[in-house]
């Protein structure tokens, strides 16, 4: 059974790091890309970024840049998102996806993580 | 960045009537290898979104053939033949040939 299972709930300061993991299970793991997407509440999808779990490469929307990270640990099927300087507009439930190159769209989504800026 | 304009925002449909949502994207989404990578996602409350629709017209598996996609170039279409109680929910157009990928603001389909 393909699967991506997420972290759970996280509650963060502002100004404060909030790292969110994302577990593969089920396929090749080096395979798809894993995109992350957030949605504030009430709100709609915005995209982040990607990881290629193969090499480790990444590429992030600008609106993100210098505050977000993208990682992966190919040992345990894992990918990481980590976002810095929290602020009120952070909270959201962020969202893992995978992507099978050469194609382009996301077929299997993690069940969302919750974030939430709060002091 | 590209803007993806869905119409309606929101949509009462009886059950069995079609439905149909539109989205417009503020420029072409003709990649450079020639394809248009336009998808449609279903997000029910509390879900996480679910493929339907992947390059324009291309059902996602286990997707019923009364969903559909149309479209080309900047105007995409998802038809819905039959509405049916569970396709309650917000769906949203997406467009991966531009970075940064966006999406459309939903529209959220409700039963009459």
């Amino acid at each position: 059974q393909e699967n991506l299972v997420q972290s759970g709930a996280e509650v963060g300061k502002p100004g404060a790091s909030v790292k969110v993991s994302c577990k593969a299970s089920g396929y090749t793991f080096t395979a798809y890309y894993i995109h992350w997407v957030r949605q504030a509440p009430g709100q709609g999808l915005q995209w982040m970024g990607w990881v290629n779990p193969d090499s480790g490469g990444t590429t992030y929307a600008q609106k993100f840049q210098g505050r977000l990270t993208m990682t992966r640990d190919m040992s345990i099927n894992t990918a990481y998102m980590e976002l810095t300087g929290l602020n009120s507009d952070d909270t959201a439930i962020y969202f893992c996806a995978r992507q099978l190159l050469p194609d382009y769209y996301m077929d299997l989504w993690g069940k969302g993580t919750t974030v939430t800026v709060s002091s | 960045d590209t803007v993806m304009t869905q119409t309606p925002l929101s949509s009462p449909v009886t059950l069995g009537q079609p439905a149909s949502i539109s989205c417009r994207s503020s420029q072409s989404l003709v990649h450079s290898d020639g394809n248009t990578y336009l998808s449609w996602l279903h997000q029910r409350p509390g879900q996480p979104p679910r493929l339907l629709i992947y390059k324009i017209s291309r059902r996602f598996s286990g997707v019923p053939d009364r969903i559909s996609g149309s479209g080309a170039g900047t105007d995409f279409t998802l038809h819905i033949s039959r509405v049916e109680a569970d396709d309650v929910g917000v769906y949203y157009c997406m467009q991966l040939t531009h970075f940064p990928y966006t999406f459309g603001q939903g529209t959220k389909l409700e039963i009459k």
